[in-house]
C-alpha cells in the first residue's frame, strides 16, 4: 500500500450511468491530483487541488466533475461518459504543488465505458 | 511546447544483465527529476530522484544519470531481475508541477 487508496479498483458503466471514483490519503499531503492513463499515452493531468481548492482544470470535459471535501479525500464524479473515456484513472497526492518529494499514486480505477 | 519523452517504447533484457532506460527532456528550466516504476495493475511507484545540481545518484541497484548539456536522463538497473519487469517513466519539475514522460516497458527474459 502506498498510502493513497482508490476505490473501486474496477468499474464498468454504461454511457447513461452516473458513478463516482474515490481517493483517500492520510499522508498529511496538501495537494491531490486526478490523472488519466490511456494505452500508449503519457499520463494526462486532469485536475489539481491544493488545500481543497481547485488550482488546475486541464481542459477536461464537463462529464468529469471533481470534488474535494477536505485535504484527505478526492472524488471524481462521472456522468454520460463516452467509450473513449475508458482508461485507468489515477489519483496522486504530494506534500505541496511543487512535488519536490515526488507524488504518491494510488493503484488506480480501471474504468470501462460500454 | 516543452515536453518530456522517452527514446524506446520497449526494452527486452536477459535476467542478470544491466538495463538502461533513457529519457529526453526539453525544458532547460527543469531542476528536479524523478523515475517511476509502474507494474501491471498498480499505480506508478517512486524509484529515485535527482536534482539538477547533481549528475549522478545511486540507490539500491539503480542509478540515475543526468546530462544537462544534452537534456538527457537515464535510469540504470543493475543485475536486472524478473521483478523489474514494468513500465518506467520519468518526470520533470520546472518549478510548478511534475510533467510525465510516455514510458518504456522493460521486459526481463529468464
Amino acid at each position: 500500500e502506498t498510502g493513497v487508496t482508490q476505490t473501486p479498483r474496477h468499474l464498468v458503466m454504461g454511457m447513461t450511468n452516473k458513478k463516482s471514483l474515490k481517493c483517500e490519503q492520510h499522508l498529511g499531503h496538501n495537494a491531490m491530483y486526478w490523472y488519466k492513463q490511456s494505452a500508449k499515452k503519457p499520463l494526462e493531468l486532469m485536475f489539481v487541488y491544493n488545500f481543497k481548492e481547485q488550482t488546475e482544470n486541464n481542459s477536461v470535459p464537463s462529464r468529469f466533475s471533481p470534488e474535494c471535501p477536505n485535504s484527505s479525500h478526492l472524488f471524481l464524479h462521472l456522468h454520460t461518459l463516452q467509450p473513449e473515456d475508458s482508461a485507468l484513472y489515477l489519483c496522486a497526492s504530494s506534500q505541496d504543488l511543487e512535488g519536490l518529494r515526488g507524488y504518491t499514486f494510488g493503484s488506480g480505477t480501471r474504468l470501462t465505458v460500454v | 511546447g516543452e515536453s518530456v519523452g522517452l527514446h524506446l517504447p520497449t526494452l527486452s533484457v536477459q535476467e542478470g544483465d544491466n538495463s538502461i532506460i533513457n529519457c529526453a527532456y526539453s525544458n532547460s528550466a527543469s531542476d528536479y527529476f524523478i523515475w517511476y516504476k509502474q507494474e501491471s495493475g498498480k499505480g506508478p511507484q517512486f524509484i529515485i530522484d535527482i536534482r539538477s545540481n547533481m549528475d549522478k545518484r545511486q540507490g539500491q541497484r539503480v542509478t540515475v544519470l543526468l546530462n544537462k548539456t544534452v537534456k538527457h536522463l537515464s535510469l540504470q538497473i543493475a543485475a536486472t531481475q524478473p521483478g523489474d519487469s514494468a513500465v518506467y517513466f520519468c518526470a520533470e519539475n520546472a518549478g510548478n508541477m511534475l510533467t510525465f514522460g510516455g514510458g518504456t516497458r522493460l521486459m526481463v527474459k529468464p
